[in-house]
């Protein structure tokens, strides 16, 4: 069955560290594979996606991500993190299929603290 | 911008009562989805639609009916409000089923208790 799994439930950086946020995924094919953030209190923004091509994808706010097929991983990171960047991140694969409509699979997300 | 509006930020409902959650997308999109998001369970799925009047359950459909009248708008039914449905509502919206590659589009989110 398709999974995904984001390993560390919180994590907290010093303001201008670098910063990983890790992605597993269970699929049985090609995934897409997407990063969302959500602020407090806010829905989920898109802030990069993978579909084919370069592994290495860049994507807004300064965040990159690497698909990594042989690791089934595809980890988010920033060089250098800032006090806004405080939010929940969760991590997506898709599609999968229920009668033929394509729908995402998401994590239980990563919450993220950032201290001055 | 794609934007997706949730009717409310915020709701409490009693124990029992019929509750109702709007969502509204301005890009006309196929699919629509309704999401229920909890503390270390991520967002799991409770129904979703790929046109109007068509709905697929999602994988915590109990307690729940959708609505989709119009391709725009698509409605989360609570027939009898429970407390265990206290949660974060989110619907979404992404383009045509056959374009494998579409992102979903997010609402800001209900944040409905029940009491």
């Amino acid at each position: 069955a398709q999974s995904v799994t984001q390993p560390d439930i919180h994590i907290t950086v010093s303001e201008g560290a670098s910063l990983e946020l890790r992605c597993n995924y269970s699929y049985g094919a090609t995934p897409y594979l997407f990063w969302y953030v959500q602020s407090p209190g806010q829905g989920l923004q898109l802030l990069l996606k993978y579909f084919s091509g370069d592994t290495l994808v860049q994507g807004i706010k300064g965040f990159e991500a690497e698909f990594k097929r042989s690791q089934s991983s595809f980890n988010l990171r920033k060089p250098s993190v800032h006090w806004s960047d405080a939010a929940e991140y969760f991590c997506a694969v898709g599609p999968t299929f229920s009668g033929g409509y394509n729908k995402l699979i998401f994590g239980a997300g990563t919450r993220l603290a950032v201290h001055p | 911008d794609v934007k997706v509006t949730q009717s409310s930020r915020y709701l409490v409902k009693r124990t029992g009562e019929k509750v109702f959650l709007e969502c509204v997308q301005d890009m006309d999109h196929e699919n629509m989805f309704w999401y229920r998001q909890d503390p270390g369970l991520g967002l799991r799925l409770i129904y979703f639609s790929y046109d109007v009047k068509m709905k697929e359950k999602g994988d915590i459909p109990e307690g729940y009916s959708v609505s989709r009248e119009k391709k725009e708008r698509f409605s989360l039914i609570l027939e009898s409000a429970s407390t265990n449905q206290t949660s974060m509502y989110l619907c979404a919206s992404s383009g045509e089923s056959g374009h494998m590659n579409t992102e979903a589009f997010f609402g800001q989110g209900t944040r409905l208790t029940v009491v």
